[in-house]
This record gives C-alpha cells, structure tokens and sequence, in this order.
C-alpha cells in the first residue's frame, strides 16, 4: 500500500546501545523530516531532508544522526542512546511542489531507553 | 523557536464553539494545523499561506494574521469527535523546515 511507514512501532533498549528508527514513504515526496513528542513539549523537529543526500538539522538534532541514500528512505540513528531520548518518534514526509501541501505523518515509534 | 498555542486545554460541551489561537515571535509565511488523538498520528486540517484567504472545512475553520504574525483555529457546533490536541506547524520564508507548537488539548462532553 501506499503511504509511509515507521519501524518498528515499539522499541526497548539500553542506555548507550545504537539503535535505528527506519522511516519509508511511496509518494516520492522530496521532503522528509523526523520530529519526536513530548508530554509538554509537542512535535519537536530533529532533523529534516530536501532530497536525497540533503539534510538538514532541526530544533534538537544533539544524540542524533540520519542519512538519505534513497528518496524513500530516511531512517534516525542514536548513536549512544540516553535516558532523555525516551519519547514517540515521528516521520513526515510532504512533496516539494507547491507550498500549499500538507505534511503526512507515520504512525510514530514509541522508543523506551532504559 | 516554537510557536506560542493558547489556550493549552479547553473542555467543551457540545454544540459549543472554541477558538485556538497560534504565535510566532518571527515572520510567518504559512500555518498548518493538524488534529491528534491519543496513541495516532496527527491528522492535517488545513493550510494557511501568507497573503492568502482564510480557510474553512466543515464547521472548522482558520484565519492567518500576517501582521500580528498569529493564526487562529475556529471549531463551531463542536462535536464529539473533534476532541484531540491541536497542533499549529509554522515555516516562515524560503524554508519547508516546520516548527510545531506545543499543542491544545480540547475535550468535548457529551
């Protein structure tokens, strides 16, 4: 089916350990981007993509890494993973054309570090 | 910086109507709004552009002040499935970077 797609969808791990959130959209859409929520604090943007091999940093990129080999794929690494990284992770992804067009949203990783 | 939401929860009976407003300490060139219920995904609304008209969709509707670099979300005849948090995504010019408030949650009683 069309449309994009976050995994995995509930992830446990330990403080310092590596971990990969994979994000994969269909539509072709130049633009992605990786926000994560917070009781209190709201969608806040980590880092976001033009294209691919173009990325960007957002509000709080500090613990993160992404890359973008392929217009599909954009997927966030934590490298060393922290306590404070505990949070729902979402992916977004919106075409280049046109700047009336929406973001669509994944339905978001729920990331434990304990 | 993240854009300003108020208020930051309101509780509703239905039928009644609610305003949610939106600002941002820089120049606006759009404003999205989306709607998210627990444990989803947000859900687009609308979008509002610089110099464009006020939007409307349902008994929902959103205007954008450039000036006062605000934008509010007017939710009329409220019903039960409009409870959720509100978010407002703002980008100002030249950038698709979006920057989200920090939500308004709304609650509509039976």
């Amino acid at each position: 089916d069309a449309g994009i797609t976050q995994s995995p969808r509930y992830k446990i791990t330990e403080t310092g350990r590596q971990v990969t959130l994979m994000c994969h959209q269909t539509w072709s859409h130049s633009y992605m981007f990786w926000y994560r929520q917070d009781l209190g604090h709201g969608l806040r943007l980590i880092y976001y993509s033009a294209a691919a091999d173009i990325t960007d940093k957002g509000e709080v990129p500090d613990g993160y890494v992404v890359s973008r080999s392929k217009t599909e794929n954009f997927p966030l690494t934590l490298e060393s993973a922290t306590r404070s990284q505990t949070s729902v992770y979402f992916c977004a992804s919106r075409t280049g054309q046109g700047r009336d067009q929406p973001q669509h949203f994944g339905d978001g990783t729920r990331l434990s570090i304990l | 910086q993240q854009p300003v939401q108020s208020p930051q929860a309101v509780i509703l009976r239905e039928g009644e109507d609610a305003v949610i407003n939106c600002s941002s300490s820089k120049a606006l060139y759009s404003v999205h709004w989306y709607r998210q219920k627990h444990g989803e995904a947000p859900v687009f609304l609308m979008i509002l552009l610089k110099g464009g008209e006020q939007k409307g969709h349902d008994k929902i509707s959103a205007s954008f002040n450039e000036k006062k670099q605000q934008s509010s979300l007017y939710l009329t005849a409220s019903q039960l499935s409009y409870s959720g948090t509100y978010f407002c995504g703002t980008s100002t010019s030249g950038t698709y970077k979006y920057i989200f408030g920090t939500g308004t949650r709304l609650k509509v009683l039976a």
